[in-house]
């Protein structure tokens, strides 16, 4: 079975530019989760859908941070403008069912400059 | 925030030793999962322990939990140098004691070191 898949792996930008991050999760899987990890630290949920529908986006910045799951399958994650704070790696994950096993992908890591 | 807090921080250990990691959660749950994270694989998933089970066994991996005390325990028998990575709980928490709407959360992780 194919895995969750994350575009791009790497992504250097500037301060102030924004940037997306795509990700097509297991064929099935009805949650969909976006992770922002720092260097050291846990992962931290940004946004969790159940199909295309948000369950809990309460530790996203809205300012700067939105997310959409087209059809309830692919989803992008996008920083507008982002903040030399943003710089980590941002996981997706899926799972068949709400809150069981969640599937990673490699994510991808964001260094703002 | 973190719902998970994991004890302790950083462990190391030698190759053949048992492992011990423990979890603290602040909110109710339903179940509770452990992962692993190294460079190679990325995070992957370990274990699943529901709310009404005390114990559970995966290979050389053992969870407990303890809901009454919110808490939750990894051991890792006869340890590895391919054990070294870093451990998270992970909970399924109620935002804003919203019991209908439970979130995948994650601790701050245990980084594991087997010395060979």
């Amino acid at each position: 079975e194919a895995g969750v898949a994350q575009s791009p792996r790497y992504k250097i930008i500037e301060k102030r530019q924004s940037v997306a991050f795509w990700c097509n999760p297991i064929s099935g899987h009805a949650t969909l989760y976006w992770y922002q990890q720092i260097l050291g630290q846990g992962p931290k949920l940004l946004i969790q859908f159940q199909n295309n529908g948000v369950v809990d986006d309460s530790q996203l910045p809205k300012d700067r941070f939105s997310a959409e799951r087209l059809k309830g399958v692919d989803s992008t994650l996008k920083i507008q403008p982002a903040k030399l704070e943003d710089s980590a790696v941002y996981l997706c994950a899926s799972s068949l069912v709400r809150l069981s096993e969640a599937f990673f992908g490699q994510g991808t890591r964001l260094t703002v400059v | 925030s973190q719902q998970g807090e994991e004890d302790p921080q950083a462990l190391s250990i030698q190759e053949g030793e048992n492992a011990t990691m423990n979890c603290s959660y602040k909110t109710s749950i339903n179940n509770l999962q452990w992962y692993r994270q190294n460079s190679g694989r990325g995070l992957v998933h370990l274990i699943l322990i529901r709310s009404n089970e005390r114990e559970k066994h995966s290979g050389r991996l053992r969870v407990t939990l303890d809901t009454s005390k919110k808490s939750s325990s990894l051991l890792i028998t006869a340890s590895r140098a391919a054990d070294t990575a870093s451990y998270f709980c992970a909970t399924d928490r109620s935002p804003l004691m919203d019991t209908g709407r439970r979130a995948l959360t994650f601790g701050s992780g245990t980084r594991l070191q087997v010395q060979p």
